[in-house]
């Protein structure tokens, strides 16, 4: 199986940058992807292939990646963007694929 | 505009099988792979298997190995999912979701609303 590594919990303050960080030993070589997931609703796909967005994401949602983690920022975070955020990516033999555990986002 | 209509709730007692439905709409159904992945109460995202809907071919987690098949009927444009041997670990919202990649069983892009299984005696 391949793991990946998230924080369990981030909070910050409306306006402010909120950044989740994704580990996993393979990211220096496969991309991520970033979901957000609210409560009874389906997941959202928000940064795909490590840095891009996908039409009608706001242009607050950016990602990075750089050694074995990856980072969704998210830039002067919103109440709207309190949520569940999970990063997904693959073993560089492309014999597993994993969700991270999820990071929970706060904002108030 | 893209669709997954997932089939409704389902309550099953442990050791039975379930199966559950997934029909696409708005775009063109065997171009893209879809995927299963499932949420347990309180717990994360855990991605179940790949569904090769051209070829039909698949790609199991290790985990749902022998428990686990998953099929389409290209005339309808639909996906199904079934998971034998249920045991209340297995109580979940059960998603589909269509591949970002023609072709490439790259990751989710579009996600269905869900399907709720609740296993218990």
């Amino acid at each position: 199986s391949y793991e990946l590594t998230q924080p369990p919990s981030v909070s910050v303050s409306p306006g402010q940058t909120a950044r989740i960080t994704c580990s996993g030993e393979a990211l220096p070589k496969k991309v991520a992807f970033w979901y957000q997931h609210k409560s009874g609703q389906a997941p959202v796909l928000v940064i795909y292939d490590d840095i891009k967005r996908p039409s009608g994401i706001p242009e607050r949602f950016s990602g990075s990646s750089s050694g074995t983690m990856a980072t969704l920022i998210i830039s002067g975070a919103q109440v709207e963007d309190d949520a569940d955020y999970y990063c997904y990516s693959g073993d560089e033999n492309d014999e597993h694929v994993a969700f991270g555990g999820g990071t929970r986002l706060t904002v108030l | 505009q893209v669709h997954l209509v997932q089939s409704g709730t389902e309550v099953k007692k442990p050791g039975a099988s379930m199966k559950i439905s997934c029909k696409a709409s708005g775009y063109a159904f065997t171009s893209f792979h879809i995927h299963w992945v499932r949420q347990a109460p309180g717990q994360g995202l855990e991605w179940m298997g790949l569904l090769n809907t051209l070829s039909g071919g698949k790609n199991y987690a290790q985990k749902f190995q022998g428990r686990v098949t998953m099929t389409r009927d290209t005339s309808t444009s639909t996906v199904y999912l079934e998971l034998s041997s249920l045991r209340s670990e297995d109580t979940a919202i059960y998603y589909c979701a269509k591949d970002l990649t023609p072709a490439s069983g790259s990751a989710p892009e579009f996600w269905g609303s869900g399907t709720l299984v609740t296993v218990s005696s």
